[in-house]
C-alpha cells in the first residue's frame, strides 16, 4: 500500500531562513507525490506535486519540492521564510489503484519574526 | 483557477436533525470528488469517493447510511449527515479532482474551504 510519513511535527525556524519540512514516500511503482498547505479552519491549498520530469518542482509561493528516488523522500523547500508560512503543510501519495490521496500526519511550521 | 466552494461553512443543529453540506467545482469539472473528516490537530480521514452518476465508495468503518453522498453532477457533490449527534461534530472538507486528463490541474485534488459541524 502506499504511503508517506511525515517525521517531524514541527518545524521552527527564523523569518528569512531556509526551511525544509521532511517527507519519504512508501510505493509500488512511480509515485505522485502532493504537497498541500492548511491554515487555520480551513481547507487544503495546493502547493505543488511530482508525476514525472524534473525532480525539482516549483510550486506556489515560493515553495520548491526534491524528488530523491534514492532516498524515497520529497522534502519540502523554501529559501526564505515568511511569518506568513506558519502553518501545517501535508504531504500526499495518490493511491494508483483506488485513486485517492494518502495523507501524511501534517508537519506544523512556525515561522518566528 | 481551480476553485472548490462548500456551503455551509459553519453550522449548528440540534441532535437528530439531518445537515446537508454541498461542494462545488467553481471552474472545472469533476467526475471525482472526495469527503474528508478533520478532527483537532489531526491529519484528513477519507470517508468516502463520490463519482459522477454513480454510488460513491466509503471508506471501512463509515456508515453509509449515515453520511449519504450524492454526485449528481460534474460540478457538485452533496453530504447529508443523517440523524447528526454531538459524536459526529467535526470538520468536513470536500474535495474535487480535476477531470482533464493532461496539463497543469490534471491529476490534482482541489480542496474546499471546509463546514465546521456542531451538534449540539
Amino acid at each position: 500500500a502506499q504511503s508517506v510519513a511525515q517525521p517531524e511535527d514541527q518545524v521552527n525556524v527564523a523569518e528569512g531562513n531556509p526551511l525544509t519540512v521532511k517527507c519519504t514516500y512508501s510505493v509500488s511503482g512511480n509515485p505522485y507525490l502532493f504537497w498541500y498547505v492548511q491554515y487555520p479552519n480551513r481547507g487544503l491549498q495546493f502547493l505543488l506535486k511530482y508525476i514525472t520530469g524534473d525532480n525539482l518542482v516549483k510550486g506556489s509561493y515560493g515553495f520548491e519540492a526534491e524528488f530523491n528516488k534514492s532516498q524515497t523522500s520529497f522534502h519540502l523547500k523554501k529559501p526564505s521564510a515568511l511569518v506568513s508560512d506558519s502553518a501545517l503543510y501535508f504531504c500526499a501519495v495518490r493511491d494508483l489503484t483506488f485513486q485517492k490521496l494518502v495523507f501524511g500526519t501534517g508537519t506544523r511550521l512556525l515561522v518566528s519574526p | 483557477g481551480a476553485v472548490v466552494s462548500q456551503h455551509p461553512s459553519r453550522v449548528i443543529c440540534k441532535s437528530g436533525t439531518s445537515v446537508k453540506i454541498e461542494c462545488r467545482s467553481l471552474d472545472f469539472q469533476a467526475t471525482t470528488m472526495f469527503w474528508y473528516r478533520q478532527f483537532p490537530k489531526q491529519s484528513l480521514m477519507l470517508m468516502a469517493t463520490s463519482n459522477e452518476g454513480s454510488k460513491a465508495t466509503y471508506e471501512q468503518g463509515v456508515e453509509k447510511d449515515k453520511f449519504l453522498i450524492n454526485h449528481a453532477s460534474l460540478t457538485l457533490s452533496t453530504l447529508t449527515v443523517t440523524s447528526a449527534h454531538p459524536e459526529d461534530s467535526s470538520f468536513y472538507i470536500c474535495s474535487a479532482r480535476d477531470s482533464r486528463t493532461s496539463g497543469a490541474r490534471s491529476d490534482t485534488q482541489y480542496f474546499g474551504p471546509g463546514t465546521r459541524l456542531t451538534v449540539l
